[in-house]
């Protein structure tokens, strides 16, 4: 199935230092999602952008949905220790149709360390 | 806050076992998924379904079934489970064109 290219696919910091970590896809999508997984949970949504061009911020989270459609990235300021975990992303078109356009598509994930 | 929740966090099934894995979600979302989640691989969708007794295949449904019911459950079932089938499952669910609550996951071993 289509998959995202996230990267990095893993992340090594220092406490305090800012994460920036972005997807591409080949083909556009209507909706970027980020969710981040703690470990043995399953992911929660962080931030969901609805329009290109769109910056939304979430707390130290920032996020941006590209102008061609075809791109988000993530930015973390002032990392602290409990932001350890996968971050996802993931693209989702719905053009009215049921069957298949709910799926979201997701990339590989980017496991983010931090050493205090 | 919608609630995805899985009938078991770990899991430990033999070889040949025929393994059901639920979920259910109480918030009266149309849509619910099955993924596994592997090192190195991410998320991978097993199975999905938009209404009741309606199901579509996803990337990786070869040694598994689903059943929907009734709108809030969405089963999952291995029919005759085996080691490559260790995993990570999650539960998702989702109104039509919002994205996924998922579940805390099911953590399966097979031996």
């Amino acid at each position: 199935g289509q998959q995202l290219n996230q990267s990095p696919q893993s992340m090594f910091i220092q406490e305090g230092e800012d994460v920036s970590m972005n997807c591409t896809s080949s083909s556009i999508f209507n909706t970027w999602l980020w969710y981040k997984q703690d470990p043995g949970e399953g992911p929660v949504l962080l931030i969901a952008l609805y329009k290109a061009g769109e910056l939304t911020s979430n707390g130290r989270l920032t996020a941006q949905f590209g102008i061609t459609r075809k791109d988000s990235f993530l930015n973390i300021s002032a990392s602290i220790p409990s932001d350890v975990g996968i971050y996802f992303c993931a693209g989702q078109n719905y053009g009215g149709e049921i069957q298949g356009a709910q799926k979201l598509v997701f990339g590989q994930g980017t496991r983010l360390t931090i050493n205090p | 806050d919608v609630k995805v929740t899985q009938s078991s966090r770990y899991l430990v099934k033999r070889t040949g076992e025929k393994v059901f894995l639920e979920c259910v979600q109480d918030m009266d979302h149309e849509n619910m998924f099955w993924y596994r989640q592997d090192p190195g691989l991410g998320l991978r969708l097993i199975y999905f379904s938009y209404d009741v007794k309606m199901k579509e295949k996803g990337d990786i449904p070869e040694g598994y079934s689903v059943s929907r019911e009734k709108k809030e459950r969405f089963s999952l079932i291995l029919e005759s489970a085996s080691t490559n089938q260790t995993s990570m499952y999650l539960c998702a669910s989702s109104l039509v064109g919002y994205g996924y609550t998922f579940g805390s996951g099911t953590r399966l071993t097979v031996v």
